[in-house]
């Protein structure tokens, strides 16, 4: 069974520029997931979808950051435009809602997000 | 609110010794806890996770946690590191909405 793929893996960009972020979850996992990992810390949610509905973005940075997830499968999460302050490791994860494992958190490898 | 302390940012341990990693936790209501490990350029993965049933609970590669509602505490251990278990270990506690809190992680090195 194939995990979480996010692509691309690393990003460079300069400030002010826009970014994208592309995840698809695992199959059948209705749940999806968006962090946000500074250098040295845990991971912190910014949105969690359920299907294609966002049920909690209240981290979500509403000003330059915006997500969807248009079908209830395969996610994107864009910054326009990005500081400095955004150069980070955006994690995706999915989750089951019901039945056996229901809520373990899968988590994609990340994408790494410099911003010069 | 729910939250975790990790207790040391990073451990340093010989290969063949044991591993303990330290967690306390904040909640107000029985939590779920879990360990996550972090290896370099992979996904989080999951380690062990406690949901209130037995209060010892045992993960993947050999690693098992001890619930201690008196101590507040969840550590991590091992009792014997391996090289490849060298990597970032996050203590978390879930909301009641099913919002993962992770703590601020430890580092775990294994010399040979």
């Amino acid at each position: 069974e194939a995990g979480v793929v996010q692509s691309p893996r690393y990003k460079i960009i300069e400030k002010k520029q826009p970014v994208a972020f592309w995840c698809n979850p695992i199959s059948g996992h209705n749940t999806l997931y968006w962090y946000l990992q500074n250098l040295g810390q845990g991971p912190e949610l910014l949105i969690r979808y359920e299907n294609e509905e966002a049920v909690d973005d209240s981290q979500l940075p509403k000003d330059r950051f915006s997500a969807e997830r248009l079908k209830g499968v395969d996610s994107t999460l864009k910054i326009q435009p990005a500081e400095l302050g955004d150069s980070a490791v955006y994690l995706c994860a999915s989750s089951l809602e019901k039945g056996q494992g229901a809520y373990e958190q899968y988590f994609g490898p990340g994408t790494r997000l410099t911003v010069t | 609110a729910q939250s975790v302390t990790q207790l040391d940012s990073h451990v340093s341990v010989s290969e063949g010794t044991p591993v303990l990693l330290r967690c306390n936790y904040s909640s107000s209501y029985s939590p779920s806890l879990f360990w996550y490990v972090q290896h370099p350029n992979k996904g989080l993965q999951l380690l062990l996770k406690y949901t209130s049933a037995a209060t010892l609970v045992k993960g993947i590669n050999g690693f098992e946690a001890e619930f201690k509602k008196s101590e507040t505490s969840f550590h991590l251990t091992k009792p014997s590191a391996h090289m490849s278990d060298a990597a970032e270990y996050f203590c978390v506690v879930s909301s009641l909405t099913d919002k993962l809190i992770f703590g601020t992680g430890t580092r775990l090195q294994v010399f040979p």
